[in-house]
């Protein structure tokens, strides 16, 4: 069965250094989202990807956060400065178009 | 999009049906019901989902009352591996937005 991929698994930084986490959707999908969990809630939608193209970055923090998703297959995320804050673990999923999201298994970032 | 309510934790006896309900009041005709669910330290995985009719798969059963305002999800035998936090979520059918709550923290005990 296809999975969503996502590395590294695990991320220990010092605050103020950049960070960057990678996601390869499931084949054929043309939808990619990134989400942000904070230990003991529910993810949030970070930045919604449609191809290469944003379609919802509305809860991106554009000063520190980015994402890009160039050939509308895999994408990144990158933070930068890392702040104590952002420790969380960020969550890659794909979809076809209107239709079901699937995650990966997510990387976990502390910023110490 | 419509809010969901659940209740933030339940237990259940392995091998016991796991009956865990939403409560979704304000869902509009075209908007799906939509279960995921996350064990620790992973990523949330899909479920099950019903826009109108009950359905069924390997996993669970999800059973959506007439009026559309409550549902539930029934996993028929749990096990162990079943303890995860489960979220209902509704889902507009026009846009791919997910809007995850807290969920119900499901404890499967021996």
């Amino acid at each position: 069965e296809a999975e969503v991929a996502q590395s590294p698994r695990y991320k220990i930084t010092e605050k103020s250094q950049a960070v960057a986490f990678w996601c390869d959707p499931i084949s054929g999908h043309a939808t990619l989202y990134w989400y942000r969990q904070i230990l003991g809630q529910g993810p949030e939608l970070l930045v919604q990807f449609q191809d290469e193209s944003v379609v919802d970055d509305s809860q991106l923090p554009k000063d520190r956060f980015s994402a890009e998703r160039l050939k509308g297959v895999d994408s990144t995320l990158k933070i930068q400065p890392a702040e104590l804050g952002d420790s969380a673990m960020y969550l890659c999923a794909s979809s076809p178009v209107r239709d079901t999201q699937y995650f990966g298994p997510g990387t976990r970032l502390t910023v110490l | 999009d419509a809010k969901t309510t659940q209740p933030t934790s339940m237990d259940c006896a392995e091998g016991r049906a796991a009956n865990l309900p939403c409560n979704h009041s304000t869902i509009s005709g075209n908007e799906y019901v939509y279960w995921y669910r996350q064990i620790h330290s992973q990523g949330p995985q899909y479920i099950i989902h019903g826009l109108k009719n009950n359905e069924t798969n390997e996993m669970a059963s999800l059973i959506i009352t007439e009026d559309r305002k409550s549902s539930t999800l029934i996993l028929p035998h749990a096990t162990l591996r079943d303890t995860a936090v489960y979220y209902c979520i509704v889902r507009n059918v026009g846009t791919d937005k997910l809007i995850f709550g807290t969920g119900t923290r499901l404890q499967v005990f021996p």
